[in-house]
């Protein structure tokens, strides 16, 4: 079936350390984001990518990095300087066409906790 | 920046009640989404709005996009047990490329 991986499901970070989340998928979208959520907040955008080799900072970009050299690929990494990293993160792709028309798919996430 | 306003926060319902939950936009949007997340998963797509005026159904859910394309609501005809989980609205302003904006979500609880 085709959807959308996100891997671990669950990741512990030390402090001072750099994690990567690892964000698949298989249903051939160009676009690709990367959301944060918090308890009781709506979910923040970090980064996105409408292509291959090209991404975007969304609302609260530092402390964290992206790279997109596949097309079906997204992984985020969440560096040391991100202070407060403790939280569900959620990628998401969207079709093809204009951005602004296309529902984006989720993943069932990541949570990551500091040890 | 733009901001969405989703109303209310949390909801408690008794099975078979209809609820209705909204947000309203401080600028305008070409596109509303509806979103329902369960506990630990990713938000499932509900409902899609392309049209100012738009009335959407999907089974017991229904949608529209305002007229004046700043707000949306989803209604939920005779809940059940497994309506629960956290609703968020979504949206898109009026400009190529630009991301979508979420709701902080709305919390439905409902009780057999």
């Amino acid at each position: 079936d085709g959807g959308i991986t996100q891997s671990p499901k669950y990741l512990f970070r030390k402090e001072g350390q750099n994690v990567t989340l690892s964000c698949e998928q298989n249903l051939n979208h160009d676009a690709m984001y990367w959301y944060r959520q918090d308890p009781g907040q709506g979910l923040r955008l970090i980064y996105y990518s409408q292509i291959v080799n090209d991404f975007q900072k969304g609302d609260i970009a530092e402390g964290y990095s992206v790279s997109r050299e596949k097309k079906e690929s997204f992984p985020l990494t969440v560096t040391s300087a991100q202070k407060n990293p403790t939280a569900f993160y959620l990628c998401a792709s969207s079709r093809p066409g204009t951005p602004g028309n296309q529902p984006q798919h989720f993943g069932d996430g990541t949570r990551l906790s500091i040890l | 920046g733009q901001q969405l306003n989703q109303s209310p926060q949390s909801m408690f319902i008794q099975e078979g009640e209809d609820v209705s939950m909204n947000c309203t936009s401080s600028s305008i949007f070409n596109t509303w989404l509806w979103y329902k997340q369960d506990p630990g998963e990713g938000p499932v797509l509900l409902i899609a709005l392309y049209k100012a005026g738009e009335l959407t159904s999907n089974g017991r859910l229904t949608a529209q996009f305002g007229i004046t394309r700043k707000d949306s609501f989803l209604n939920i005809s005779a809940s059940i047990p497994s309506d629960v989980g956290i609703y968020f609205c979504a949206g898109r302003a009026n400009q190529a490329g630009t991301a979508l904006i979420f709701g902080k979500g709305t919390t439905l609880s409902v009780s057999s």
